[in-house]
C-alpha cells in the first residue's frame, strides 16, 4: 500500500533554513509527480509546491517562491523541500502528497506530516 | 487566480441527517479539476471525491459530489459518527492548486 513518511521538521529561528524529506513506498515513485501542502495551526490547507515525476518542472505558491525549493531523488524514492529564509508565517504542518497521475489533477495519498515551527 | 469559497463555515447536524456543503469558484472552472477532501482532528486529509463527482477508492456511497461551472456541492446523505470532520474543496488551474477554507461538520 502507498506510504508517505515525512521527516525533518522542528523548531527553527526566523531567517534560518530547514530541509524536509518524504520517504515514499508502495508505488512506482519515479512515475508520479509529488506535492507539498502545508497547514498552519488551526487553519486550512495551503498548496506549497509540485515537482514533475522526472524532476523536470517545479511550480511554487507565490508565498514561498524564491525561498523554498522542491526536489526529488528517484533512486531513493524520496521527496525533499528546502526551506530557506524562514518566517513566522511558515509555521505549519507540512504534508507531502502523491499526485494522482490522471487527468483529474488531485492528490490521492497524503503523508502524516512533519511540523515546522519558526520562532526565536 | 481562482478563489474557492466554501459555505457554510460550520454545519451543526445530528447523526442520520443530510449534510449539504457548497464550494463556489470565483470564475468558471473545469469540473474535472475539482476534488473534495475530509480531514479529522490530528490526521492528514483524505481524498473523497475527484472530478467533481467520482468517489475515490474506499469512499462510502453516502458521499456524493456534483456541480459545474462555479458551483459545486458535496452531499453526505446520512451522517455517520465518523463523518464529523472538516471538508475542503480543491481546484487545479494553470500549474497552481488552491483549496477552499473548509467547512466543519460538527455534532449538534
Amino acid at each position: 500500500q502507498v506510504q508517505l513518511v515525512e521527516s525533518g521538521g522542528g523548531v527553527v529561528q526566523p531567517g534560518r533554513s530547514l530541509r524536509l524529506s518524504c520517504a515514499a513506498s508502495g508505488f512506482t515513485f519515479s512515475s508520479y509527480g509529488m506535492h507539498w501542502v502545508r497547514q498552519a495551526p488551526g487553519k486550512g490547507l495551503e498548496w506549497v509546491a509540485v515537482i514533475w515525476y522526472d524532476g523536470s518542472h517545479q511550480f511554487y505558491a507565490d508565498s514561498v517562491k524564491g525561498r523554498f525549493t522542491i526536489s526529488r531523488d528517484n533512486s531513493k524514492n524520496t521527496l525533499f523541500l528546502q526551506l530557506n529564509s524562514l518566517r513566522a508565517e511558515d509555521t505549519a504542518m507540512y504534508y507531502c502528497a502523491k499526485y494522482s497521475g490522471s487527468d483529474y489533477r488531485h492528490f490521492d495519498f497524503w503523508g502524516q506530516g512533519t511540523l515546522v515551527t519558526v520562532s526565536s | 487566480e481562482i478563489v474557492l469559497t466554501q459555505s457554510p463555515g460550520t454545519l451543526s447536524l445530528s447523526p442520520g441527517e443530510r449534510a449539504t456543503l457548497s464550494c463556489r469558484a470565483s470564475q468558471s472552472v473545469s469540473s474535472s479539476y475539482l476534488a473534495w477532501y475530509q480531514q479529522k482532528p490530528g490526521q492528514a486529509p483524505r481524498l473523497l471525491i475527484y472530478g467533481a463527482s467520482n468517489r475515490a477508492t474506499g469512499t462510502p456511497d453516502r458521499f456524493s459530489g456534483s456541480g459545474s461551472g462555479t458551483d459545486f456541492t458535496l452531499i453526505i446523505s446520512r451522517l455517520e459518527p465518523e463523518d464529523f470532520a472538516v471538508y475542503y474543496c480543491q481546484h487545479y488551474g494553470r500549474s497552481l492548486w488552491t483549496f477552499g477554507q473548509g467547512t466543519k461538520v460538527e455534532i449538534k
